[in-house]
């Protein structure tokens, strides 16, 4: 099946620093990522779509200044922290669906768990 | 928006007892997809069920979705203790500005005493 990575798989940083994860597809093309945030014991949250070539699309609630998504070519998109605060300390997973064609099956990445002190 | 319910937030059984976890979605889903996720772990998919009145069967794991593609159930029979963890589901949107986006039920965290 289709693998998706990210990097770095766990990242501990101090409060006000920036953190930029990684989320790559590695057998596929995907114009468009998912990315998600998990705190603990807790569901998936939706934060973002990404779009390969344009901007991302947030969900409510998330400021997209703070998370700045570039989904700069078809196997890549990051996700970047700005002035992270412990807080934001959560597991971030991405996805991504299997075919350019139908966004019905996704593949998720392992996780980046991200510690702010 | 979208929302998805999913019940029980937790199950306590013995091993060899039967298991049932149950979604609920706010509008029709496209497909309903169910995931596990291990302590520490990521979510790992296990099954997309996209046909109304659709029953697939993993092993011991029976998939059902609902006639109106807005419900579904995960029943494990005979649980085993490599079976604890959280089981998700997640309702992808059928349109507007649900489309392509998989919405996460609560999840249900099952344990298994041996």
């Amino acid at each position: 099946g289709a693998v998706v990575s990210q990097h770095p798989s766990w990242v501990i940083c101090k409060s006000g620093t920036s953190v930029k994860i990684e989320c790559r597809s590695l057998d596929f093309q995907a114009t468009t990522m998912f990315w998600y945030r998990q705190f603990p014991k807790q569901s998936l949250m939706l934060m973002a779509t990404s779009n390969e070539g344009s901007k991302a699309t947030y969900e409510q609630g998330v400021e997209k200044d703070k998370f700045l998504i570039n989904h700069a070519s078809l196997t890549l998109s990051t996700l970047t922290v700005t002035s992270a605060h412990p807080e934001d300390s959560s597991f971030y997973i991405c996805s991504a669906p299997g075919t350019t064609r139908s966004l019905d099956t996704q593949y998720f990445g392992p996780g980046t768990r991200l510690t702010v002190l | 928006g979208q929302q998805v319910m999913q019940i029980p937030q937790y199950q306590h059984v013995q091993e060899g007892e039967d298991f049932t976890t149950y979604c609920n979605s706010s509008t029709t889903l496209s497909n309903i997809q169910w995931y596990k996720q291990r302590p520490g772990g990521h979510p790992v998919f296990l099954i997309q069920l996209v046909k109304s009145g659709e029953v697939k069967k993993q092993k011991r794991l029976t998939f059902q979705f609902g006639e109106a593609k807005k419900n579904s159930s995960l029943h494990i029979t005979a649980t085993q203790t490599t079976d604890v963890g959280t089981y998700f589901c997640a309702g992808l949107g059928a349109g507007g500005t649900s489309y392509g986006k998989l919405t996460f039920g609560q999840g249900t965290i099952l344990t298994v005493h041996p």
